[in-house]
């Protein structure tokens, strides 16, 4: 009964290569995020959906494209994977979206792109 | 931009030994402070959330404080269960006006035995 998954944990690729990972959660919650934890372990948000719609996009290149089938779910597609995508992808849902709310976060993926 | 610095990047205590970490971060307009703590391999869990200066919060051997530039975390007679990473982050703003969490790059705790 986790409450936000990630699938799969550990993904290798090579350069070039598209790739998806996928995000559910079981709490309930209407707003989903996806974070990316780098070599330095600063951990920056990339993408925010509130009832499947979006409502950040922090400059993130377009090779990467989330897409949200529904409350429960949040999925993040590569295109065309570089090595600097190589990282923690961290899935997150919280309540609401303002500061009322704390985020929940899933295990992570860790993505290496050789 | 809105930033946060924490401080030390890594603390060894001895199991029993009180300690504080240290947030300093510069936002424009604190809509919250967010203590989380990150075990290795998992994901962030959550903690604290602070709104305003001299708030304070406790959970067991925990507490965290905030002022007007700062926030710090104080951990009182430690166990080596308390060995974690630990995040802050502060509530910005994006440039569309979402609200977005921004993280610190952590403390390593480790409390030895």
């Amino acid at each position: 009964d986790t409450a936000v998954s990630q699938t799969p944990k550990y993904l290798v690729t090579q350069m070039g290569n598209d790739k998806s990972i996928k995000c559910e959660q079981n709490l309930g919650h209407d707003t989903m995020y996806w974070y990316k934890q780098d070599s330095k372990k600063f951990l920056k948000i990339m993408f925010s959906y509130n009832n499947k719609e979006l409502i950040i996009n922090e400059t993130v290149p377009n090779r990467f494209s989330p897409k949200s089938p529904d409350k429960a779910h949040l999925n993040l597609h590569i295109n065309s994977l570089e090595l600097g995508d190589s990282a923690v992808y961290f899935c997150a849902s919280s309540q609401g979206w303002d500061s009322s709310y704390e985020q929940y976060f899933g295990p992570g993926t860790r993505l290496t792109v050789t | 931009e809105d930033q946060v610095t924490q401080s030390p990047e890594a603390l060894r205590l001895q199991e029993g030994e009180s300690s504080s970490l240290n947030c300093s971060y510069t936002v424009s307009g604190l809509r919250g402070l967010f203590w989380y703590r990150q075990d290795p391999g998992k994901g962030p869990e959550f903690l604290f959330t602070l709104y305003s200066a001299g708030e304070e919060k406790e959970k067991e051997r925990l507490k965290a404080t905030l002022t007007k530039k700062e926030s710090f975390l104080h951990i009182t007679a430690p166990k080596p269960e308390d060995s974690a990473t630990y995040l802050c982050a502060v509530q910005g703003l994006t440039q569309g006006g979402s609200e977005k969490l921004v993280f610190g790059k952590g403390t390593k705790l480790t409390v030895n035995p």
